[in-house]
């Protein structure tokens, strides 16, 4: 089965960019979304179709797929980004929803 | 404002059905635009999808769950609901309810607050 894979962990200075990747076969060709969540809360999608934003995120929120990997990017870095983040496609062969295994992005 | 709200026993004995609903408000599960779906999260673990429901009925099960799991809507109530069977303490998790836009592609938005079910005697 499709299997979608994140670093457990990613940390980054308030202000700096964090980049968050999620690693799939070939996943250029798949649909990419990304959610948000915050300590004892529910996911928040963040980024759908790869790179487009839901209305009340901000632009700091970007994201690229190609090739083998797919990337969250969050720029200017603050306290309250502090969260896990999962990457999920569909695969259509299998009529299947795939999450990644989720990053916990810490704010140094 | 579409939300979704969880709702159902949150202790569950071991081999016992577990049963939850969704409440829907700000909008109807009869649009012809969504699926309906849950996913679960165990304590301290990942996101795991557990299947997703059009109105007409279309449904897509996770393959590892499929065998123990049924979903249904309730179009009168504006509901969905959740069945697994014969739980077992993996089944611990919260257990979250979302909307599905689905189209060539399927993503969750927006979720409910999640309701933790607990499998114990």
């Amino acid at each position: 089965s499709y299997v979608l894979t994140q670093p457990p962990s990613v940390s980054v200075a308030p202000g700096k960019t964090a980049r968050i990747t999620c690693g799939g076969n070939n996943i250029g060709s798949k649909s990419v979304h990304w959610y948000q969540q915050k300590a004892g809360q529910a996911p928040v999608l963040v980024i759908y179709y790869d790179s487009d934003r839901p209305s009340g995120i901000p632009e700091r929120f970007s994201g690229s797929n190609s090739g083998n990997t797919a990337t969250l990017i969050i720029s200017r870095v603050e306290a309250g980004h502090e969260a896990d983040y999962y990457c999920q496609v569909w695969d259509s062969s299998r009529e299947h929803v795939i999450f990644g295994g989720g990053t916990k992005l810490t704010v140094l | 404002q579409l939300l979704l709200q969880e709702s159902g026993p949150g202790l569950v004995k071991p081999s016992e059905t577990l049963s939850l609903t969704c409440t829907v408000s700000g909008g109807s599960i009869s649009s012809r635009s969504y699926y309906w779906g849950w996913i679960r999260q165990p304590p301290g673990k990942g996101l795991e999808w557990i299947g997703s429901m059009f109105y007409s009925g279309s449904s897509y099960y996770n393959p590892s769950l499929k065998s123990r799991v049924t979903i249904s809507l309730d179009t009168s109530k504006n509901q969905f609901s959740l069945k697994l069977t014969s739980v077992t303490a993996a089944d611990t998790a919260v257990y979250y309810c979302a909307r599905v836009i689905s189209g060539s592609t399927n993503w969750f938005d927006p979720w409910g607050q999640g309701t933790l079910v607990t499998v114990s005697s």
